[in-house]
């Protein structure tokens, strides 16, 4: 059975810092995985999709990285800013025995981000 | 393009109530879901469907219902409400092909007393 791991839990730092949320999971069979953005009492941002087959996918200040045969991806966000508070959530879409071509997601806990000015 | 749209937004429920959610995206995927969300324990996948007319059980379907009559809407049922059914409940969609990406509706969050 798939599961995932996000680290850590809680995340606060200063405005302008770099920083990276790590995501790990522990079948590698994998079509690819998603971070996603969540906002308190919002739904479900997608901020970067990695195919199985790449190594990272970059949006702005974000870039994201896979190890698909460690199983682990990290999310790093450069100087960061007060809205980039968020949950931050990996998700992966398995390919082996425990998913199917149907797409089921399998996500992280989160990672709770606060940008303090 | 609206996207993934949910109603209600949010919902109070007393304990052996019924209601329905209704998902509806204009995208035209194949694909549609329903998890839930709850603290501790993070998304959950109910039930999902793979097309128009067809539904399948997810990780945790006890005490839900769904249909897919038309390809662009997926309703979540309550026949008799629960405590435990308190939660937030998100809708996603997404195109056939395994490597495309699922998009999230906003959530209902419903409270049963």
């Amino acid at each position: 059975k798939q599961e995932v791991t996000q680290i850590p839990a809680a995340l606060s730092v200063p405005e302008g810092e770099n920083l990276v949320l790590n995501c790990s999971f522990t079948d590698s069979a994998i079509y690819n995985l998603q971070w996603f953005r969540q906002d308190p009492g919002k739904g479900l941002t997608s901020l970067l999709l990695i195919q199985s087959s790449q190594r990272e996918q970059t949006s702005g200040r974000l870039n994201a990285s896979l190890d698909k045969s460690s199983g682990r991806s990290t999310l790093y966000i450069a100087a960061s800013q007060p809205g980039d508070s968020a949950t931050y959530l990996c998700a992966v879409k398995g390919s082996g025995a425990g998913g199917t071509s149907y797409g089921k997601l399998t996500f992280g806990q989160g990672t709770i981000l606060t940008v303090h000015p | 393009n609206a996207g993934v749209t949910q109603t209600p937004k949010f919902r109070v429920l007393k304990t052996g109530q019924s209601m329905t959610l209704l998902c509806a995206q204009d995208m035209n995927h194949e694909y549609m879901y329903w998890y839930r969300q709850d603290p501790g324990m993070g998304l959950r996948l109910i039930h999902y469907s793979v097309g128009e007319g067809t539904t399948a059980k997810g990780e945790v379907p006890d005490g839900y219902n769904v249909s897919r009559l038309k390809k662009q809407n997926f309703l979540l049922g309550l026949e008799s409400a629960a405590p435990s059914q308190t939660s937030v409940y998100f809708c996603a969609s997404s195109y056939s092909n395994p490597y495309n990406e699922q998009f999230f509706g906003p959530g209902t969050r419903l409270t049963v007393l």
